[in-house]
């Protein structure tokens, strides 16, 4: 079947460098979208990788290896407001987005 | 970025009646709308795509003569819930993609409450 695999929660500190890392099953692959999502908030577009290799984007990157069907969202220099759930999603050609169940990011003092 | 606006942010309605929710493209044309479900502490679930001016494509499980799904312009698409029931609460969100665009783009959400 189709899926997408990311860790269930990460806790770091203020100042640090987070990666959740994903890996996904998909049919129709297309590119690979980072959400971010806040407690009662709607998600929102962090990133998107359409090709192999690394994007950066200020503190946030993101990473794409289609051969191991892998890519990572990496978070650096760690902020309180960081504090949130993180989602990938494997994109198909039509925008479709099949999302990851979400990583909790627990940002601590 | 582009700007995707979801009306209404949250409604409260009774047991059996229906409920509207408009999605809208501000600044782009939408040429195929998505709407996703979310329940609490869960990730979202695609129910349905649309084009416009064509009919809806629903994801398996999706009751399509429940979820009523319109799409009649390129910067419009309503989701209607049709006799809610408590089960349909959820945080429903529409995301919309044009032609130009690689990525989809979510509007705010509507927390719907049946009670």
């Amino acid at each position: 079947g189709q899926s997408l695999e990311q860790p269930s929660e990460v806790t770091a500190v203020e100042g640090a460098i987070v990666q959740i890392n994903c890996t996904y099953q998909t049919s129709g692959f297309y590119g690979l979208s980072w959400y971010q999502q806040h407690d009662g908030g709607a998600p929102t577009f962090l990133s998107y990788n359409g090709l192999d290799g690394l994007e950066e984007t200020g503190r946030f990157s993101s990473f794409l290896s289609r051969s191991d069907s892998y890519g990572y969202l990496l978070l650096q220099e760690l902020q309180m407001k960081d504090s949130a759930s993180y989602f990938c999603a494997a994109t198909d050609s039509w925008g479709k987005l099949q999302f990851g169940a979400g990583t909790q990011v627990v940002v601590t003092p | 970025g582009a700007v995707v606006s979801q009306h209404p942010s949250w409604v409260i309605c009774k047991s059996g009646t229906s409920v509207k929710i408009e999605c809208r493209s501000l600044d782009f044309q939408a040429t195929t709308m998505f709407w996703y479900r979310q329940f609490p502490k869960q990730s979202l679930m695609l129910m349905a795509t649309s084009n416009e001016g064509s009919k809806a494509t629903y994801e398996q499980g999706v009751e399509k003569d429940k979820f009523l799904i319109n799409h009649a312009s390129l910067t419009l698409s309503t989701l209607t819930v049709t006799s809610a029931h408590p089960e349909d609460s959820s945080f429903y969100i529409c995301s919309a993609k044009g032609d130009l665009l690689p990525e989809a783009f979510f509007g705010q959400g509507t927390r719907l409450t049946v009670v």
